[in-house]
């Protein structure tokens, strides 16, 4: 147990529709990162979220958008649902590390949740 | 993934050693890490290594890092049936940040009785 949540555990929807999924972070995790993993494939990272704030996106498009919490906790909305969003969205929390080894922004140990299956209909 | 790649698949018997094969491109890695996955669940941080290091033991784990070669390995003793999972590695790079995990496409290991 990581004590990373998510809900809905599932989730079925129709395309064009628009989806929330919800993570709340690990007792003094301040960062929250959301990934995306399609069947048999290894996730891939869509942004994170530190302080209230995006701080790093990967390649996907402007309809997926976030929200971090005073709490640190965070949301994940997709608009224009497509057949291809299908797929287990993970969050992952993390404390931001300062002066790191290599670099003051280093994000280290990132901790997942068990993930929301958004199936795309 | 495609700039993190493992083997798809391994098989062995219970009590045996298996070794998960990893290798990564880019030498601005830092951390690089080992996650289990099992059926219908997240990931699991396992291990990681930092990169200045050429190997880390922990319990049933042992990860051995080749700069050079930017090859990484997991080696578990005494597989257990409970062993039987995706075992994912990923690695922090500099043109994510150092923020974002890249992952390879993970590797299922199975574990006969």
């Amino acid at each position: 147990e990581t004590g990373v949540t998510q809900s809905p555990t599932h989730l079925i929807k129709t395309r064009g529709q628009q989806v929330t999924l919800r993570c709340s972070s690990q007792s003094g995790h301040n960062t929250v990162s959301w990934y995306q993993q399609a069947l048999g494939q290894g996730p891939q990272f869509i942004f994170q979220y530190y302080r209230e704030e995006e701080n790093g996106r990967g390649n996907f498009p402007p309809r997926f958008s976030g929200l971090q919490f005073p709490n640190y906790s965070s949301e994940l909305n997709v608009n224009a649902l497509e057949l291809d969003d299908s797929a287990l969205y993970l969050c992952a929390s993390s404390a931001r590390l300062a002066g790191g080894p290599a670099s003051p922004w280093l994000v280290h140990e990132q901790f997942f949740g068990p993930g929301t299956r958004l199936t795309v209909l | 993934g495609e700039d993190v790649e493992q083997s798809l698949f391994l098989s062995v018997r219970e009590g045996d050693s298996s070794v998960i094969n990893c290798t990564y491109t880019d030498s601005s890695s830092t951390y690089l890490y080992w996650y289990k996955q099992e059926p219908g669940a997240g990931l699991q941080l396992l291990t990681y290594i930092f990169s200045n290091m050429d190997m880390k033991q922990d319990q049933r784990l042992t990860v051995l890092l080749n700069k050079k070669d930017k090859h990484l390995s997991l080696r578990i003793a005494d597989t257990q049936t409970g062993d039987s999972a995706i075992y994912f590695c990923a690695d922090l790079r500099k043109d994510t940040g150092r923020r974002a995990l890249t992952f390879g496409s993970g590797t299922r290991l199975q574990v006969q009785p």
